[in-house]
């Protein structure tokens, strides 16, 4: 069993949807990192959590530490937003390895 | 400030090869890491290096691989005698020392794609 699972693996919708992904992960961390990598592979970090809630534009990432959970929430979705969103998990101190969940590939649609 | 540099972007070798990756850390950044994604695959961490130092090395293949951050210049993944299966994309990220708001965040290079033909 992988330490971080993600889900769903794919999703579709369509522009204007409201979406979530969910992360859950299976060891103490320290943080949470969700990733987005776009179709010509550059990776952008999105948001840092170690608790509560974070929100960005469009953008909601939510952490649950005593259920080992996160969420990333994607108002109004976009067809721009059409990438592979990556959540990550920090188990060490502040500067440590990340172990990676396998990846949503999510398509917006017009 | 510019972002963490990698070269090549892409790199083709013929196996038996060597490969080096470099990676250049965003200006004051001491800490630099290296994943790999292989083909529809997740990323994997590989080693965290400092400045002279290997931290981190539980995810390096234990043969053919290694890894430095001198005290001047990029940081060097190193790929000797290459296989097939190390045709993946690697990338490079680094984070700042200590203090400051970014101290845990870490930043990714663009990946340099590495085709083992």
């Amino acid at each position: 069993k992988n330490e971080v699972e993600q889900s769903p693996q794919n999703l579709t919708a369509q522009e204007g949807e409201f979406i979530t992904i969910n992360c859950s992960y299976s060891v103490g961390i320290s943080a949470l990192h969700w990733l987005q990598q776009h179709p010509g592979g550059g990776i952008v970090s999105l948001f840092m959590l170690s608790s509560g809630k974070k929100k960005h534009g469009r953008l909601i990432a939510t952490i649950n530490i005593q259920e080992k959970h996160s969420s990333l929430h994607i108002t109004a979705s976009h067809p721009r937003d059409s990438a592979v969103y990556i959540c990550a998990v920090r188990e060490g101190g502040t500067a440590s390895k990340l172990t990676f969940g396998t990846g949503t590939r999510l398509q917006v649609t017009l | 400030n510019a972002g963490v540099m990698q070269n090549p972007r892409h790199l083709v070798r013929r196996r038996g090869q060597e490969a080096r990756l470099r990676c250049s850390p965003m200006k004051g950044h001491s800490h630099v890491y290296w994943y790999r994604q292989l083909p529809e695959e997740g990323l994997k961490f590989m080693v965290y290096l400092q400045k002279e130092n290997i931290i981190d090395e539980s995810g390096m293949p234990k043969e053919r691989f290694s890894a430095e951050f001198p005290k001047e210049g990029p940081s060097i993944l190193r790929i000797q005698q290459v296989v097939r299966g190390d045709s993946a994309a690697y990338f490079c990220a680094s984070s700042p020392f200590a203090g400051g708001p970014f101290v845990n965040e870490q930043f990714f290079g663009p990946g340099t794609r590495l085709t083992v033909l």
